[in-house]
């Protein structure tokens, strides 16, 4: 069974500072990784899709990798600012039998950004 | 363009009644998909929808629990007799459809349950 574990669950850091939020999925057979934030009473807000051939996906300050060998992937922000505060999710789209596009969740990480 | 729409965005209803749940997917996108999320816990997922068939209803929780689609667009969700562990935001999403995997999934601003 498909689990997905974020560390870590809470990060506090200064305006400014680059960092790394952390995924981990049991069971490498995916089709694709999603990285999302969801802020306070707000949906989910999709950040970056990162297919299983790729290593690595770019959106302005935000960086993705993926190693499906290693079941992990990072979120890395670059140069924080305090409207990044919101809970990140990570989510795996798993190769299981049958037709299914479900996403597995991450219970997120949230983030503070303390200006 | 406009984006995944859900409503209502707040619903209070008393434990027993039925109640149902809108979503309106982005023009175009043939896949649709409800998620829970109650209070504390993660996402979890309800069912998907490839055009107006539900190929994967897996994570509805009880037969209390049922979906349609109508015209490959309006998806509606109904829940039957609630109990107050239904209280949960129901998120809606939609993506494009791909032919192995999901694409892309874009989520609505959801529908907060509250069950009394």
């Amino acid at each position: 069974k498909q689990e997905v574990t974020q560390i870590p669950a809470a990060l506090s850091v200064p305006e400014g500072e680059n960092l790394v939020l952390n995924c981990s999925f049991t069971d490498s057979a995916i089709y694709n990784l999603q990285w999302f934030r969801q802020d306070p009473g707000k949906g989910l807000t999709s950040l970056l899709l990162i297919q299983s051939s790729q290593r690595e996906q770019t959106s302005g300050r935000l960086n993705a990798s993926l190693d499906k060998s290693s079941g992990r992937s990072t979120l890395y922000i670059a140069a924080s600012q305090p409207g990044d505060s919101a809970t990140y999710l990570c989510a795996v789209n798993p190769r299981a039998g049958g037709a299914t596009n479900k996403l597995i969740f991450g219970t997120g990480t949230l983030l503070a950004v303390q200006p | 363009g406009a984006g995944v729409s859900q409503s209502p965005s707040n619903k209070v209803t008393e434990k027993g009644k039925d109640v149902e749940l809108r979503c309106d997917p982005i023009s175009g996108h043939t896949a649709l998909y409800w998620y829970r999320q109650r209070l504390g816990q993660g996402l979890e997922f309800l069912i998907y929808f490839q055009g107006n068939s539900a190929p994967d209803k897996s994570g509805l929780p009880s037969d209390r629990f049922s979906a349609e689609r109508t015209g490959g667009s309006v998806s509606t969700l109904t829940i039957q007799r609630t109990q107050q562990e239904d209280s949960a935001v129901y998120l809606c999403a939609s993506s494009l459809f791909r032919s192995g995997g999901a694409g892309e999934q874009f989520f609505g601003p959801g529908t907060r349950l509250t069950v009394l």
